[in-house]
């Protein structure tokens, strides 16, 4: 996985514009991506989650990819809102019955401009 | 859809003082629960897993002595902060997997706690 303990790179877009926030994961096994927004001073919310036999699922606004040739996993978020600046984490669950790996990976720190 | 609380969601405390944080699933059963600190602008480091009725399993260069936990029911586990040093400020996350029935292996987040040491 992608190094923690490092300061969040960011991401800024303005209002109206989509987004899209990436994350490489480097377990092949994995078999399951969660995306996570956490606002400041909370803890994180499940946004969206994609099985390893899909490479493309749709929530309400949000859009996962999964391209597991790469072992890359991106987040859509279509017109963006100044209530979606938050930072956003991938998680990743190894093999069928197992546990999530429960380490995050850098996260990304969307901000958005009115 | 499943809550897990977290408490105190901020606590200051002297230097040398010991701090408790509880961790408790309201509306399932968790076998595991998880443990996580968070420095500011900075990603989530899980600290330990935490197994009901067993020793946590602690990440590597996190001190089991000064990091106490405990999971001594299937809806609690609790994280003490062991003669707590201005370092040792910081947001604890807990986090809680659902051990049964059609959501079993869901993992959901308390709120955070953030612990200041004077």
């Amino acid at each position: 996985g992608e190094s923690v303990g490092l300061h969040l790179p960011t991401l800024s877009v303005q209002e109206g514009d989509n987004s899209i926030i990436n994350c490489a994961y480097s377990n092949s096994a994995s078999d399951y991506f969660i995306w996570y927004k956490q606002e400041s001073g909370k803890g994180p919310q499940f946004i969206i989650d994609i099985r390893s036999n899909m490479d493309k699922r749709q929530g309400q606004r949000v859009t996962v990819l999964l391209n597991k040739t790469v072992k890359h996993l991106s987040l859509q978020i279509a017109a963006t809102q100044p209530g979606d600046s938050a930072v956003y984490f991938c998680a990743e669950k190894i093999g069928p019955g197992g546990s999530y790996i429960p380490t995050f990976g850098r996260g990304t720190s969307l901000i958005v401009h009115p | 859809g499943a809550v897990v609380s977290q408490h105190p969601s901020w606590v200051i405390c002297k230097s040398g003082t010991s701090v408790k944080i509880e961790c408790r699933s309201l509306d399932f059963q968790a076998t595991t629960m998880f443990w996580y600190r968070q420095f500011p602008k900075q990603s989530l480091m899980l600290m330990a897993t935490s197994n009901e009725g067993s020793k946590a399993t602690y990440e590597q260069g996190v001190e089991k002595d000064k990091f106490l936990i405990n999971h001594a029911s299937l809806t609690l586990s609790t994280l003490t902060v062991t003669s707590a040093h201005p370092e040792d400020s910081s947001f604890y996350i807990c986090s809680a997997q659902n051990g049964q029935g059609p959501g079993a292996g869901e993992l959901f987040f308390g709120e955070g706690s953030r612990l200041t040491v004077l």
